[in-house]
């Protein structure tokens, strides 16, 4: 089956860039998401990135997919304390069926200040 | 506010209580769905319902037991729990083919005691 995998924990002092890693097994997924979870919040969805494409950019924020490794990273350039959160990974399963999203385990990012 | 609404925000419930879990969304959406959020492990999908039918049930046990009247409302009745159920419930909805992922709401903290 699908399976989503992250690093559970990630530490960067304020200014710094940040790169959360993950890695997918499902090759036909449409859509890579990231989404970010503040404490006592639900998902908020970050970005996304189409499986054609190998790189996005807004603003702070950079994917770049590697579709032959199923390898998908977020770069957050000047990590501010405000970007203190849980950083998840979902992929869109079963053949590309966009209403069906495989999450990661999710990586604890802390910001040092 | 995301959009998604899901109420109560924290529960208490004895293992003999029987509870309800609301959730509302008024995007339009036609999709919903109940994540189980536990610490250290992967969100896990219970229940997704396409235009108010049930289309998945993750194996979850029947103390679970969703409802969904139409496409703006679900419900997730709770009998008989387990300290184990003790997690964050998270609601979400989506269109049904969607590239924009899914739409979450804050969660209901719940605590089986």
């Amino acid at each position: 089956g699908e399976d989503v995998e992250q690093s559970l924990f990630l530490s960067v002092r304020e200014g710094d860039s940040s790169v959360i890693n993950c890695t997918y097994t499902d090759s036909s997924s449409t859509y890579l998401y990231w989404y970010k979870q503040e404490p006592g919040a639900g998902l908020q969805l970050l970005t996304y990135i189409f499986s054609n494409m190998d790189m996005k950019q807004d603003q702070r924020l950079t994917v770049l997919l590697n579709k032959k490794d199923k390898h998908l990273s977020l770069r957050i350039a000047d990590t501010q304390t405000g970007d203190s959160a849980i950083y998840f990974c979902a992929e869109s399963g079963y053949g590309g069926a966009t209403n069906k999203l495989i999450f990661g385990t999710g990586t604890l990012l802390a910001v040092q200040p | 506010e995301t959009g998604v609404t899901q109420t109560p925000r924290h529960l208490v419930m004895g293992m003999t209580n029987k509870k309800s879990l609301k959730c509302e969304q008024h995007l339009g959406h036609n999709a919903m769905y109940w994540y189980k959020q536990s610490a250290k492990k992967p969100l896990e999908l219970m229940f997704v319902y396409n235009f108010k039918e049930q289309t998945e049930n993750n194996s979850v046990p029947s103390r679970f037991s969703p409802e969904c009247p139409n496409s703006s409302h679900l419900f997730l009745h709770l009998h008989t729990l387990q300290p184990e159920d003790s997690a964050l419930y998270l609601c979400a909805s989506s269109q049904e083919v969607t590239q924009y992922g899914y739409t979450f709401g804050s969660g209901t903290r719940l605590t089986v005691v």
